[in-house]
């Protein structure tokens, strides 16, 4: 079964730091690139950070950029997410998702999604 | 970034309705568009890739259809289960960004 595991979340006060972890299984880690998508209670979904398969290509949010740093360790099955100088806006659940693709390599979507970790940041 | 808007952004239904939700995107990009459901509480689910493509294990009373800057996300016969939120989502750029999302919700 294909599944994916955040973990790290919780309670961080403005201008803290935090890491989170994305630990997969079911499936070649490093055949795939990877996203952390995030949602704040009640509202919808942002897009945060995407990592190419081999970490060579990563792309952020202009909301994040400059603060969050995307990683992973193909040996370790897993994708981070280092989150520095948080603000209250970055409280929100979030997930980590597996960038899937056809046959061509040009469309590309998520799935499957982690249930999400949360951090709230709040003094 | 490529702005995606959903509309309406709720709408009431019954069981057994047919449901449409519409998803215009701020330029064009081509067919690639992807539709995710979402229930309280549980992750996303990609109903639907590259604008029409049915994922694997989706009922098939759900479709998608359209290119360029405007997109349709159907339900012929809505189920109980299908009372969620749904998003639309670009992958024309990196920067992928997700329409706010449509909640249907039972009449």
């Amino acid at each position: 079964e294909v599944q994916l595991v955040e973990s790290g979340g919780g309670v961080v006060r403005p201008g803290g730091s935090l890491r989170l972890s994305c630990e997969a299984s079911g499936f070649t880690f490093d055949d795939y690139g990877m996203s952390w998508v995030r949602q704040a209670p009640g509202k919808g979904l942002e897009w945060v950070s995407g990592i190419s398969w081999n970490g060579g290509t990563t792309d952020y949010a202009d909301s994040v950029k400059g603060r969050f740093t995307i990683s992973r360790d193909n040996a370790k099955n897993s994708l981070y997410l280092q989150m520095n100088s948080l603000r209250a806006e970055d409280t929100a659940f979030y997930h980590c998702a597996r960038d899937d693709f056809d046959s061509t390599g040009f469309y590309r979507w998520f799935d499957p999604w982690g249930q999400g970790t949360l951090v709230s940041v709040s003094s | 970034d490529i702005q995606m808007t959903q509309s309406p952004s709720s709408l009431s239904a019954s069981v057994g309705d047919r449901v449409t939700i519409t998803c215009r995107a701020s330029q064009t990009i081509s067919s690639y568009l992807n539709w995710y459901q979402q229930k309280p509480g549980k992750a996303p689910k990609l109903l639907i890739y590259a604008a029409s493509s049915l994922q694997s294990g989706v009922p098939s009373r759900f479709s998608g259809s359209g290119s360029g800057t405007d997109f349709t996300l159907t339900i012929s016969g809505l189920q109980p289960e299908d009372f969620a939120t749904y998003y639309c989502q670009q992958n024309y750029r990196m920067v992928r960004t997700f329409g706010q999302g449509t909640k249907v919700e039972f009449k």
